[in-house]
This record gives C-alpha cells, sequence and structure tokens, in this order.
C-alpha cells in the first residue's frame, strides 16, 4: 500500500518561503500524478497544484504567482514552495497521489505562519 | 474555474439513517468526473467516490454515488458510527481542480 509523508518546518515567518517534501513509498513515484492540498483551521479543502514526473506542473490560479514544485523519481520524492507567505497561509498541508481523483493522502503538516 | 456548492451545510440525522448528500456545479463537469470523500477530524481525507458512481477500493456498498452534468448526489444508505464527518465533492475534469465547502453530518 502506498504510504506518503509530509516533512518540513512547522513553523515560518511572515514574508518567508513555505518549503515541505512529500516522500513516497510501497510504490513508483512514477505511476500517478502528485499534488498539494491544504486546509486552513475549520476550513475546506484548497489545491494548490500538481506535478507529473516528467517535472510538468499546473497550479491553482490563486496561488499561482507564489507556488513552484519539484520532484526527484530517484528519491521518490516531490516538494513545494510558496513564497513571500502570510498568516492566511497557516494551514494543514497535504501531499496526495492522484489520477485525477485522491487516491492517496499524507497525514498533513500544520505549518504556521507566524513572527 | 467550476465553483461547486454543496448542500445542505449540516445534516443531523441518526444511525441507521439515510443520508443525502447534494454537489451542484457552476458549469458541466466534464466526462463526470467527480469524486467524494469523508473526513473524520484531524485525518486526511479519504476517497469514497470516483468517476460520479464508482466505488473506491475497500468502500462498503452503503456509500453510492450518481448524477452528471451539474448535480451530483452522495447516498449513505444507512449510517454507521464512523459515518459521522464531514464529506467533500471534487471535479477533476477541468483544471483547476476544486473542492465544494463540505456538508457536516453530525449525530
Amino acid at each position: 500500500q502506498m504510504q506518503l509523508q509530509e516533512s518540513g518546518p512547522g513553523l515560518v515567518k511572515p514574508s518567508e518561503t513555505l518549503s515541505l517534501t512529500c516522500t513516497v513509498s510501497g510504490g513508483s513515484i512514477n505511476n500517478l500524478h502528485w499534488s498539494w492540498i491544504r486546509q486552513a483551521a475549520g476550513k475546506g479543502l484548497e489545491w494548490i497544484g500538481r506535478i507529473f514526473t516528467t517535472g510538468s506542473t499546473i497550479y491553482s490560479p490563486s496561488l499561482q504567482s507564489r507556488v513552484s514544485m519539484s520532484v526527484d523519481t530517484s528519491r521518490n520524492q516531490f516538494s513545494l514552495k510558496l513564497t513571500s507567505v502570510t498568516a492566511a497561509d497557516t494551514a494543514v498541508y497535504f501531499c496526495a497521489g492522484s489520477l485525477g481523483y485522491f487516491d492517496y493522502w499524507g497525514q498533513g503538516r500544520l505549518v504556521t505562519v507566524s513572527s | 474555474e467550476i465553483v461547486l456548492t454543496q448542500s445542505p451545510g449540516t445534516l443531523s440525522l441518526s444511525p441507521g439513517e439515510r443520508a443525502t448528500l447534494s454537489c451542484r456545479a457552476s458549469q458541466s463537469v466534464t466526462s463526470d468526473l467527480l469524486a467524494w470523500y469523508r473526513q473524520k477530524p484531524g485525518q486526511a481525507p479519504r476517497l469514497l467516490i470516483y468517476g460520479a458512481s464508482n466505488r473506491a477500493t475497500g468502500i462498503p456498498d452503503r456509500f453510492s454515488g450518481s448524477g452528471s452534468g451539474t448535480d451530483f448526489t452522495l447516498t449513505i444508505s444507512r449510517l454507521e458510527p464512523e459515518d459521522f464527518a464531514v464529506y467533500y465533492c471534487q471535479q477533476y475534469g477541468r483544471s483547476p481542480w476544486t473542492f465544494g465547502q463540505g456538508t457536516k453530518v453530525e449525530i
């Protein structure tokens, strides 16, 4: 069974860059495409974007100017960077594997933006 | 982008009852590429239905999905205690992929 695990700092200062990595185990990273999704406390799910193992990306228009994603197939990892963060970016960040629908999820990583 | 509106916002029911959740899209969902998820507190969402009506692996048959175009429904035939949670629909037919705002099923 494929498993995903997010890692990265849980606290980021305003105006700095949020960086998270998702490690995929129990299966090949080459079989799916990979997304980041976030959820602010008490709120719904927001899709951030996705990356294919070719490196091709699609981002949500609302975050496109601040988001970048990358993939390292040799390490079975993919990553998220979100620049110029504010308190509004405080959320649980999930990585997920998909064929459009999200079949595999990480447990989520709480990232707080605060000085 | 396609906006998904879920109703009702909260559904108050008892174990054993039937739950009917609605998801309406602002424009037609391409090829009925719509999924449903259940999210329990403190957990990641779990895929229930994909392609509007296909149950995901390991999902019991009390869950069923239906609909096409702009109107979709998730039905839980008999609520079990673990079904009291928040449910989200998601469309993946057109970028950006989008989620509904959620329906909470409470006791």
